[in-house]
């Protein structure tokens, strides 16, 4: 399988701060690279797809980029609404692999 | 705007099978690959598998012996069996379609905890 490693696995930020969330796979997935975000008690919700394709309705603070191996999520300035988990999600090969998670939290 | 909704008992007796049905509101079956994913209790988030409409499937290498996930587009509906479940099996499950063009699962249903316990 596909390995997806997340960095980091938690940060702590201020609301306006630009914040930036690595994803590593293990192999080339081309731009086959989605990003969630999870609050407690909900189901993840589809941010970004295709590494760089904003979901509708997603605020455009948030941002992807990459290719190949190496990929980021950035939140530009960080709102209240924005404390949660990110995860980042591949789908080069139809075995789905995660990333185990980033706890975005207050400072 | 499609919308998923799980059911199925909570509470699991290890050996046993867990059973989870999904169904689904608003959108044609044909549109997605209908999946079954997990998240145990303060973990990350596993694929499960998933079904087409025309019944073929796909699976986790880890989870391949012990799955099974059918779908009945009569009932707009979508079905998992998980069998000789243990603790480790304790987790929320989520149904979500698979969108293949976009290489995403969207939407999700609200998730469905599931405990294995005697």
């Amino acid at each position: 399988d596909i390995q997806m490693t997340q960095s980091p696995s938690s940060l702590s930020a201020t609301v306006g701060d630009r914040v930036t969330i690595t994803c590593r796979a293990s192999q080339t997935i081309s731009t086959y690279l989605s990003w969630y975000q999870q609050k407690p008690g909900k189901a993840p919700k589809l941010l970004i797809y295709a590494t760089s394709t904003l979901q509708s309705g997603v605020p455009s603070r948030f941002s992807g980029s990459g290719s190949g191996t190496d990929f980021t999520l950035t939140i530009s300035s960080l709102q209240p609404e924005d404390f949660a988990t990110y995860y980042c999600q591949q789908s080069y090969n139809t075995r789905f692999t995660f990333g185990l998670g980033t706890k975005v939290d207050i400072k | 705007q499609v919308q998923l909704q799980e059911s199925g008992p909570g509470l699991v007796k290890p050996s046993e099978t867990l059973s989870l049905s999904c169904n689904v509101s608003g959108g044609s079956m044909s549109n997605y690959q209908w999946s079954w994913l997990r998240q145990a209790p303060g973990k990350g988030l596993q694929w499960i598998g998933y079904v087409f409409y025309t019944g073929s499937t796909n699976y986790s290498p880890s989870l391949k012996s012990r799955v099974s996930i059918s779908i009945d587009t009569s009932k707009s509906q979508f079905s998992l069996k998980l069998n000789s479940v243990t603790a480790a099996d304790t987790a929320i499950y989520f149904c979500a379609a698979y969108d293949v063009i976009h290489g995403s699962f969207d939407p999700w249903g609200q998730g469905t905890l599931v405990t294995v316990s005697s």
